[in-house]
């Protein structure tokens, strides 16, 4: 099983959907989550971290349900700047290396 | 603005050459990241520094990469000699331990074609 893993996608929304996404993480000690965006062609860029409470910013939601060991994210009223694969980021223990999951893409189209 | 400077960022080479990929971490963090990219299998570490010094490149395949910190504002990444299956976008990435925020800062990447 794989440390991190999420559904490659594509998920295709139309604008102003609403649209969520899962990461399941298999090691329970793990500390840290967060998301991260890539866009086309470009680097990943941290889009937000994962708080045990859930956090929110804008029209993207995080949650953390560490009973079943994943992370989802939330994106509300979908723009098309959204198109973009959005990736998973988990941090374990003390080693401060972040395990990347192979990413989500979202399509949004008019 | 601070940023990861990667050189080069377009590298087109055939098949048996050395390549090297250069990175300049932002000032201030003490960790610094290589990553390698492609379809089929996302990103994958290569290497990873923590004040300089190699903590982790089991990622990375010993017989024809090599990746070194000789400063704090420079980090390689050579591949000799390189394989048609080395091309990919690598990416280095730099953060800190300090305060655990878990942030990566990447670079725009290094895309290789081996020919």
């Amino acid at each position: 099983r794989k440390e991190v893993e999420q559904d490659p996608g594509p998920f295709n929304v139309p604008e102003g959907a609403t649209v969520a996404f899962n990461c399941t993480y298999s090691n329970s000690a793990s500390q840290s989550f967060f998301w991260y965006r890539q866009d086309c062609r470009k680097e990943p860029k941290l889009l937000m971290s994962v708080y045990s409470s859930g956090n929110e910013d804008g029209r993207f939601t995080a949650q953390l349900n560490r009973a079943s060991q994943y992370i989802s994210l939330l994106i509300r009223d979908s723009k098309l700047s959204d198109s973009a694969t959005y990736l998973c980021v988990v941090l374990t223990g003390g080693s401060y290396i972040p395990t990347f999951g192979r990413g989500t893409s979202l399509i949004v189209h008019p | 603005d601070a940023r990861v400077t990667q050189t080069p960022r377009h590298k087109v080479t055939e098949m048996g050459q050395e390549v090297t990929m250069r990175c300049q971490p932002i000032l201030g963090h003490n960790t610094v990241f290589w990553y390698r990219q492609t379809m089929m299998q996302g990103l994958e570490l290569l290497a990873y520094f923590r004040n300089r010094a190699p903590l982790d490149d089991s990622g990375m395949p010993k017989d024809r990469f090599s990746a070194e910190m000789p400063d704090a504002t420079l980090a390689t990444l050579k591949i000799q000699p390189s394989e048609p299956r080395d091309s990919a976008v690598y990416f280095c990435a730099s953060g800190r331990t300090s305060g655990n925020t878990g942030e990566l800062f990447f670079g725009e990447g290094s895309r290789l074609t081996v020919l």
